[in-house]
């Protein structure tokens, strides 16, 4: 079974905007990563935060990370056409396994 | 950051063969690999993990003589798909963690399509 649950499922945006997803999950986390995944192809990891950080940033990308509501976000900041992708969220045990969410499919028209 | 070799990137089997996919870690050394599973449009289901020198820990429902997993070495796991038929088709990727220096983050492969004709 899958830990978390993505949000929004897709997500449309105009060229410029800001994009939020948010990523809700349910087991105690050792981290918690975002993956980019461009249609058909393999994971491009994104961002790592741990269960003791509440915010990490890396060039248009902030991610936050709530503990105790089990919830994270990420925030594409300025977002362009080729940023179009599924972003997914993933959570890294306590039990040595790692999850992932339904993901949110982003389109960004030029 | 490390990296993971997923191979063959793409197969194309006949039904009933078996399909052999590699995933090793080429700078480091792992204890814990994954394999998730990715049907179109949909997200990636952990399958299996697999631990070095020992039987894998399979998802449930997931049927474990039909994917076999072998961990056999720090650095390579192996999925075959055992007696393939066309609802196997789908994206297969792994995923190896690193230990090392303190650090316990996972890498992934590239993945493998499969397509069972």
């Amino acid at each position: 079974s899958q830990q978390g649950e993505e949000d929004p499922q897709a997500l449309s945006i105009q060229e410029g905007e800001n994009a939020t997803m948010n990523c809700s999950y349910k087991t105690s986390i050792n981290n918690l990563q975002w993956y980019r995944q461009n249609s058909g192809r393999g994971l491009v990891h994104l961002i790592l935060i741990r269960s003791n950080e509440r915010e990490k940033h890396s060039g248009r990308l902030r991610v936050t990370l709530d503990t105790s509501k089990k919830s994270s976000s990420l925030l594409i900041t300025a977002s362009r056409a080729a940023d179009t992708a599924s972003y997914f969220c993933a959570t890294d045990s306590l039990y040595n396994d790692m999850r992932f969410g339904a993901g949110t499919r982003l389109t960004v028209k030029p | 950051g490390a990296v993971v070799s997923q191979h063959p990137s793409r197969v194309i089997c006949k039904s009933g063969t078996s399909v052999k996919i590699e995933c090793r870690s080429l700078d480091f050394q792992a204890t814990t690999m994954f394999w998730y599973r990715q049907f179109p449009k949909k997200s990636l289901m952990l399958m299996a993990t697999s631990n070095e020198g020992s039987k894998a820990t399979y998802e449930q429902g997931v049927e474990k003589d039909k994917f076999l997993i072998n961990h056999a070495s720090l650095t390579l796991s192996t999925l075959t798909v055992t007696s393939a038929h066309p609802e196997d088709s789908s994206f297969y990727i792994c995923s190896a963690r690193d230990y090392s220096g303190g650090k316990t983050e996972a890498f992934f492969g590239q993945g493998t399509r499969l397509t069972v004709v």
